[in-house]
């Protein structure tokens, strides 16, 4: 049973186009992540939800919005993708207040 | 949050004991020190953490100097499975995220 799954794994798409990147957790914790790591390999916190509540929000283009249906779940949508949003997103789940992150295995977007 | 220094990269030859170093001289009293790995297009993964004391799990072992302004990660018997990119992070309870530097390439060669 993977611990954080994220769907899908790899994600090919034109310019201008949305798209949802899915992820779930089976860990029974409360907070969940979304970092972006670009092709400097910089792994930069985007978004973060505790209990369905936004805590962290850096500065990222209002393109991407994240949705948290419930804490098990934690969902990145992008509107009008553009070419430099091609990056490894990762969704990571912990405990509020632990820094013990699990990871999921990535997903891989390419805007073209 | 301190700010942590690594070496780019290292390399250890398989069998060998890894010793990843890491400077945060300016950490303050409440920062832990943290460390994870990221294998190569996986997700980063928690190896350790510790404040004052050294400490060991399964994967590593953390020695903390009496001062804590330094740290190494110490793989005790290095494999192949081993080379990644390790992050040392320093942070106080309750931050409210995970920071990460550009770590230490580390190659274990055969």
């Amino acid at each position: 049973d993977t611990a954080v799954s994220q769907t899908p794994k790899y994600l090919v798409t034109q310019m201008g186009n949305d798209k949802s990147i899915k992820c779930e957790q089976n860990l029974g914790h409360d907070t969940m992540y979304w970092y972006k790591q670009d092709s400097k390999k910089f792994l930069k916190i985007m978004f973060s939800y505790n209990n369905k509540e936004l805590i962290i929000n850096e500065t990222v283009p209002n393109r991407f919005s994240p949705k948290s249906p419930d804490k098990a779940h934690l969902n990145l949508h992008i509107n009008s993708l553009e070419l430099g949003d091609s990056a490894v997103y990762f969704c990571a789940s912990s405990h509020l207040g632990s820094y013990g992150y699990t990871f999921g295995s990535g997903t891989r977007l390419t805007v073209v | 949050d301190a700010k942590t220094t690594q070496p780019p990269s290292m390399d250890c030859a398989e069998g060998r004991a890894a010793n990843l170093p890491c400077n945060h001289s300016t950490i303050s009293g409440n920062e832990y020190v943290y460390w994870y790995r990221q294998i190569h297009s996986q997700g980063p993964q928690y190896i350790i953490h510790g404040l004052k004391n050294n400490e060991t799990n399964e994967m590593a072992s953390l020695i903390i100097t009496e001062d804590r302004k330094s740290s190494t990660l110490i793989l005790p018997h290095a494999t192949l499975r081993d080379t990644a990119v390790y992050y040392c992070i320093a942070l106080p309870e309750g931050a409210q995220k995970l920071v990460f530097g550009q770590g230490t390439r580390l190659t274990i060669n055969p």
